[in-house]
């Protein structure tokens, strides 16, 4: 039984295009993540929801937003995809005041 | 500004030797170190972590090696397997950042 599941796991689209990527865990955490690794292989903290509530925003374009409908799940909705947004995304989840995150496979996308 | 920094992008090691892996940091304020296993495809899986209180932790064959005043740490592998062929990451956390920040990572290639 997967912990932290994220879909789809991989997602080609064009430019301009909106998408979205779902991410649910079954840990029964209360801070979800989204992460970007770029081609460079660099993870980086895009978001951080405590309980619903938006506790981190780093600097991402406006065209994403993070939905949180409940503390299991925390979705990513990209507007006007642009080529730079290929990446592979990850999301992860883990129980605030520990330190100990857990991840998704993540998602691979794609923008032509 | 890079605050994780993982220096060599991969290392060659042959089976039942020791893999040394280096990370280097900046931030003074971090909390927590943790080293992060990751295959093609799948998402990083924790693996280690020590405390920024103590200068060593060691889980079986993995021990963690931390050096406050060289803002340096190090992941010892002892006895190599073929198994952890693997990017590992070095990450840091800040319990009042509440994120995790990764370094580029390292590709341990264990030989037979």
């Amino acid at each position: 039984d997967t912990a932290v599941s994220q879909t789809p796991k991989y997602l080609v689209t064009q430019m301009g295009n909106d998408k979205s990527i779902k991410c649910e865990q079954n840990l029964g955490h209360d801070t979800m993540y989204w992460y970007k690794q770029d081609s460079k292989k660099f993870l980086k903290i895009m978001f951080s929801y405590n309980n619903k509530e938006l506790i981190i925003n780093e600097t991402v374009p406006n065209r994403f937003s993070p939905k949180s409908p409940d503390k299991a799940h925390l979705n990513l909705h990209i507007n006007s995809l642009e080529l730079g947004d290929s990446a592979v995304y990850f999301c992860a989840s883990s129980q605030r005041g520990l330190t100990e995150a857990f991840f998704g496979q993540g998602t691979r996308l794609t923008v032509v | 500004d890079q605050q994780v920094k993982q220096n060599s992008p991969s290392l060659s090691v042959q089976e039942g030797r020791i893999s040394i892996l280096n990370c280097d940091y900046t931030n003074s304020m971090f909390d927590y170190f943790l080293w992060y296993k990751k295959y093609p495809a799948e998402g990083p899986t924790f693996l280690i972590s020590i405390s920024s209180i103590k200068d060593k932790n060691e889980d079986g064959r993995f021990t963690v090696f931390l050096n406050k005043s060289a803002k340096h740490l190090s992941l010892h592998i002892v006895p190599s397997q073929p198994g952890d062929s693997a990017v590992y990451f070095c990450a840091a956390f800040t319990g009042g950042g509440n994120k995790l920040t990764f370094g580029t990572g390292t590709q341990l290639k264990v030989e037979l």
